[in-house]
């Protein structure tokens, strides 16, 4: 596609439900990066690919966030027994390489109730 | 944890009016890019500025660097309402690129 797309757009979970976050970066970026940002706050990294690759994920804030990249394109943000204090969008970018302007999705807006 | 900080947190301005944010950082960089975020949207890649450049001009924006003082300014040159949006600087000490908290700028029409 001719940007990063996201899905889905907006997503509501009743806490310690599992959630499933999709990003299609665009193709032929090798680097693929996921942020998380709070109402009001700049985003805040989470994760980093490079190819299918996990490279960095210090930014992951418990063991219930865990990320994929099995083919080196597509990428999934999996939120396990989800809290309140992770509702906030969930934004992913590529870039074809490292040091490179990122693209940025829409993001996923993630609200737990 | 975020090594940018933008200044100010806010900024209201008139329409044909220049809009100046500045953004100090904390540890050496390779590039110093700026981004912009409307509002329910992602960003949107602005201006990419190298360590070893000191101004760079891409339309109505400016951005200078000066890396003795770490710091950045953005320059947004008569400003129109559609320039509304939250606007964030990313350093890159290193992979990952790191934002600020951003300037949300007001564009009065």
């Amino acid at each position: 596609g001719a940007g990063v797309s996201q899905s889905p757009r907006y997503k509501v979970a009743k806490r310690g439900q599992d959630v499933a976050l999709r990003c299609d970066p665009i193709s032929g970026h090798v680097s693929l990066f996921w942020y998380q940002q709070a109402l009001g706050q700049g985003p805040e990294f989470l994760t980093y690919f490079q190819n299918e690759a996990q490279l960095d994920k210090s930014g992951l804030p418990s063991d219930r966030f865990f990320a994929e990249r099995p083919e080196g394109s597509v990428s999934t943000l999996k939120i396990q027994r989800t809290q309140q204090e992770d509702s906030a969008v969930y934004l992913c970018a590529s870039s074809l390489g490292d040091l490179e302007k990122l693209f940025f999705g829409s993001g996923t807006q993630l609200s737990v109730l | 944890s975020q090594q940018g900080e933008e200044d100010p947190q806010a900024l209201s301005i008139q329409e044909g009016e220049n809009a100046t944010m500045n953004c100090s950082y904390k540890t050496s960089i390779n590039n110093l890019q700026w981004y912009r975020q409307n509002s329910g949207r992602g960003l949107v890649h602005l201006i990419l500025i190298r360590s070893n450049e000191r101004e760079k001009h891409s339309g109505r924006l400016r951005v200078t660097l000066d890396t003795s003082k770490k710091s950045s300014s953005l320059l947004i040159t008569a400003s129109r309402a559609a320039d509304t949006a939250s606007y964030f600087c990313a350093t890159d000490p290193n992979t990952p690129l790191v934002f600020g908290k951003g300037t949300r700028l007001s564009v009065i029409a």
